[in-house]
């Protein structure tokens, strides 16, 4: 069974531009959720997404979005960057409450 | 809202022996998961252990065990036997139950497992 894989593994971006990062779920999951990690510090939720629709959100501003596709794949959308967005951003599915199988995660620099 | 708790910013221990990471957590929830997670260099949250609040029986995973201490909302890790390849950052993580719950995760252990 394939794992959670995420694309980019790295991206460096301009204060203000847009990115978009890219999720592939784990075979068999239908939740996929994101998560924010700053250097030093345990992941943030961000969103989550189940059967494509969003049933959970973190403190996050509306600039963060997001879709999932009916294949569970997923895509996390940030508008107008900002420095603070500089982190690692990490993708997890899951499958009922098991438990979540996490991506290597897309480290995003805003400069 | 539910927080967790790791108060032990890093750790060390000799290769062999056998160490403990703290965890605490508060929530006003009966049922829900609770879960080790360790993150090596490569970054991939890899899960280690998984716990169902309402089982009292502690979970086990060969060299990796808990302590769940449901009245004291703890929740610690024992690593048996502890070989270099355990060197890695470890959360502590607390799970609701439902369609939309989401993982919170504590601050993190840095564990450095040595010769």
């Amino acid at each position: 069974e394939t794992g959670v894989t995420q694309s980019p593994t790295h991206l460096i971006k301009t204060r203000g531009q847009q990115v978009t990062l890219r999720c592939s779920s784990q075979s068999g999951h239908n939740t996929v959720s994101w998560y924010q990690q700053a250097l030093g510090q345990g992941p943030q939720f961000i969103f989550q997404y189940y059967r494509e629709e969003e049933n959970g959100r973190g403190n996050f501003p509306p600039r963060f979005s997001g879709l999932q596709f009916p294949n569970y794949s997923s895509e996390l959308n940030v508008n107008a960057l900002e420095l603070d967005d500089s982190a690692l951003y990490l993708c997890a599915s899951s499958r009922m409450n098991y438990g979540y199988t996490f991506g290597s995660g897309t480290r995003l620099t805003v400069v | 809202a539910q927080t967790v708790t790791q108060s032990q910013p890093e750790m060390s221990v000799q290769e062999a022996e056998t160490v403990t990471l703290s965890c605490t957590y508060d929530t006003s929830e009966n049922n829900y998961y609770l879960f080790w997670y360790k993150q090596p260099p490569s970054r991939q949250m890899i899960l280690v252990i998984r716990q169902e609040a309402y089982k009292q029986q502690n979970a086990t995973e060969n060299r990796f065990s808990v302590n769940f201490q449901k009245a004291a909302k703890s929740f610690s890790l024992k690593i048996s036997d502890s070989q270099l390849g355990d060197t890695a950052m470890y959360f502590c993580a607390f799970m609701g139950t439902g369609t939309a719950s989401k993982l919170t995760f504590g601050t993190g252990t840095r564990l450095q497992v040595t010769l």
